[in-house]
């Protein structure tokens, strides 16, 4: 079975802290994602890496980075974590085939509620 | 403008009965289309996945169909049991993008 693994479930942060959010998949998958996910939205990009250190701007970047220094791991940074950060964040990954032959599936992790306060 | 809308917002039904949710997209160009389960607090697990050439596919109690003319799909779920109540989220993707357009998901509740 395909694993994606987020590092936590549940995440309290103050205002302005630095925030890591850790993912790990076990497939050898090329494509990594995250996106957070408001109630009335839906879930929206905020970065993808097709590769080791590559990245492309998501939907809503704005105050996020990544890091992908290793094939499985993949990770969301909040510089200064602020309140309208306060979400749910999901991490996925599928093969970078399924992009160009538009097949397959995009497996996603259990998910991270953060908290802002 | 790429989008996915999908109805009803939310359904509740009794244990049992069977529903139908929809979902309309302005993707294009089209690849595929898949439908995801999501129980509260967890991530989005695959039903389904429907490319052009598909117009219908089962997972169980769980039928996906695709009209790719009219760009509708449906998920219909056949004699509900209360482990069916989550959201459920359409999601299509174009050919050549690593994009995928979500819905907002259809929030579905069985009753005893």
């Amino acid at each position: 079975d395909v694993k994606v693994t987020q590092s936590s479930r549940y995440l309290v942060k103050r205002t302005g802290e630095k925030v890591f959010l850790e993912c790990v998949q076990d497939m050898d998958h090329e494509n990594m994602f995250w996106y957070r996910q408001d109630p009335g939205l839906g879930l929206r990009l905020i970065y993808f890496s097709y590769d080791v250190k590559m990245k492309e701007k998501g939907d809503i970047p704005e105050g996020y980075s990544v890091s992908r220094e290793k094939k499985e791991r993949f990770s969301l940074i909040l510089e200064s974590a602020s309140t309208n950060q306060t979400s749910m964040y999901l991490c996925a990954s599928s093969f970078s085939t399924t992009i160009r032959t538009g097949t397959g599936y995009a497996f996603f992790g259990q998910g991270t509620r953060l908290t802002v306060v | 403008k790429n989008q996915v809308e999908q109805s009803p917002q939310s359904l509740i039904i009794l244990e049992g009965k069977n529903c139908t949710l929809q979902c309309n997209y302005t993707v294009s160009p089209f690849s595929n289309l898949r439908w995801y389960k999501q129980d509260t607090g967890r991530g989005p697990v695959s039903l389904t996945i429907m490319t052009f050439s598909e117009n219908t596919k089962s997972n169980g109690r769980y039928t996906a169909t695709l009209d790719a003319d009219t760009k509708q799909s449906s998920l219909h779920i056949t004699a509900s049991q209360l482990s069916d109540s989550a959201s459920y989220i359409c999601v299509v993707s174009g050919g050549g993008t690593y994009k995928y357009i979500f819905g907002t998901g259809t929030r579905l509740k069985v009753l005893a």
